[in-house]
């Protein structure tokens, strides 16, 4: 059973352009969470989506960031005109969405984004 | 506001050298405790969920314990391979879903 994808696992961008970020759950998975992560730092929550639904994405910042879950595909997070301050490891997460009990996350290996 | 806190940021300890991490929290409607590791480079990896106070669950050198305000994660007698960051997240019932919130994790050298 594949754990979480992430690709590319490294994303070098210049200053305005846009950065596509694509995540596959683990198979059985309808749940998927994004994280940011700076140096020394913990994750920081960034958006909660199942299929085509996005739950809470109180952690994005409302300008330049999106992200979708389409019924078929992979989980993207999207950046558009990226600044040098969104440098960071962005990591994805599923689970299987157990309601009403504790739903334990498994995390892909994480795309580190550099922009110069 | 739901809020985890690590303690120590960072441990330096000898091979063989045992000790405790610390992980405390204050958050409403507690659905569970975790634990993970993440080696440099890499994602967290799932280690422990803890759903009461009193539990306790073992893994190999690592033993995770869970009170009503913290939770410890003992390591007994570590090796270099256990040098990483764990980290530690509670999992609250928050708007409709169980938000996962973690603390900034404490980084573990273990020196032969």
């Amino acid at each position: 059973n594949a754990g979480v994808m992430q690709n590319p696992r490294h994303l070098v961008r210049r200053r305005g352009q846009e950065a596509r970020l694509r995540c596959s759950p683990m198979k059985g998975h309808s749940h998927v969470y994004w994280y940011r992560q700076l140096p020394e730092e913990g994750l920081k929550f960034m958006v909660y989506l199942q299929k085509e639904n996005i739950i809470d994405e109180s952690g994005m910042p409302k300008e330049r960031f999106s992200a979708e879950f389409p019924k078929e595909g992979p989980s993207i997070l999207r950046i558009q005109q990226v600044v040098r301050g969104d440098s960071a490891a962005y990591f994805c997460a599923s689970s299987p969405g157990a309601s009403g009990s504790t739903d334990t996350q498994y995390f892909g290996p994480g795309t580190r984004l550099t922009v110069l | 506001e739901d809020q985890v806190t690590q303690s120590p940021e960072a441990l330096r300890l000898q091979e063989g050298e045992s000790s405790s991490l610390n992980c405390s929290y204050t958050v409403s409607g507690l659905r569970g405790l975790f634990w993970y590791r993440q080696d440099p480079g890499k994602g967290p990896e799932f280690l422990f969920t803890l759903y009461s106070a009193g539990e306790e669950k073992e893994k190999e050198r690592l033993k995770a314990t869970l009170t009503k305000k913290e939770s410890f994660l003992h390591i007994t007698a570590p090796k270099p391979e256990d040098s990483a960051t764990y980290l530690c997240a509670v999992q609250a019932y928050s708007g409709g879903y169980n938000k996962l919130i973690f603390g900034a994790g404490t980084r573990l050298a273990v020196h032969p």
